[in-house]
């Protein structure tokens, strides 16, 4: 059965590090998302994309944060200068398509963790 | 905003026990209901949906009832397993939105 999947599992970065988490998503699926975990807290959304751009982003998706499809396959997020703050548990999630009745898959999770 | 809340956890029940989980919610739209599970270790798993009003989503025994007039969609199980330990999580997505809006997720532990 087709997953998403994410590399790596476990990140652990300096403040004020780059970082860049990937997704693999389905193969024929055209919508992808971020959200994120932050520990004992809600899944919340960051942000989706289709067709090469944002379609929707949150209040936390701000200019540190930025996503990239660069080729066929990859679907990565990038936080530019990390602070202690985006420790979290970042998903990867996408769709085939985007109807309210559409089910979003998700992949395991990058768990990001700022000292 | 559209929100959603869960039943506080952590859960714990005995083997062949009867479980329920609440889960009521606000949107301004008419939002499809999902619960997801994550077992340790992995991601985010579906586990069932409903995309109308007194729809009925069921999967490995599991059941949940889309209720308007209440704004509930509640997680129910007859007889759970060990294997059903896990975290459950009851989201929405809003027909004008590109996101899905969770609750903050129920930690459910049967023993044996």
């Amino acid at each position: 059965e087709p997953e998403v999947t994410q590399t790596p599992s476990h990140q652990v970065t300096q403040m004020g590090q780059e970082v860049i988490l990937r997704c693999v998503p389905i193969s024929n699926h055209l919508y992808f998302y971020w959200y994120r975990q932050i520990l004992g807290q809600k899944v919340e959304f960051l942000v989706s994309f289709y067709n090469n751009e944002i379609s929707e982003k949150s209040e936390i998706f701000d200019d540190q944060f930025s996503v990239e499809r660069p080729d066929g396959s990859n679907f990565t997020l990038k936080i530019r200068s990390t602070k202690l703050e985006d420790s979290a548990m970042y998903f990867c999630a996408s769709t085939r398509d985007r109807g309210r009745t559409d089910t979003q898959y998700f992949g395991p999770g990058t768990r990001l963790t700022v000292l | 905003g559209d929100s959603v809340t869960q039943m506080e956890g952590p859960v714990t029940l005995s083997e062949e026990a009867f479980l329920t989980i609440n889960c009521t919610y606000t949107a301004t739209g008419y939002p499809s209901l999902f619960w997801y599970v994550q077992y340790p270790g992995e991601g985010l798993q579906l586990l069932l949906k409903a995309t109308k009003a007194d729809d009925k989503g069921s999967n490995k025994g599991f059941e949940a009832t889309y209720r308007k007039e209440t704004t509930s969609f509640h997680l129910e199980k007859g007889s759970v397993q060990v294997s059903d330990s896990a975290v459950y999580f009851c989201a929405l997505s809003d027909p004008r939105a590109q996101k899905l809006v969770f609750g903050q997720g129920t930690r459910l532990t049967i023993n044996p």
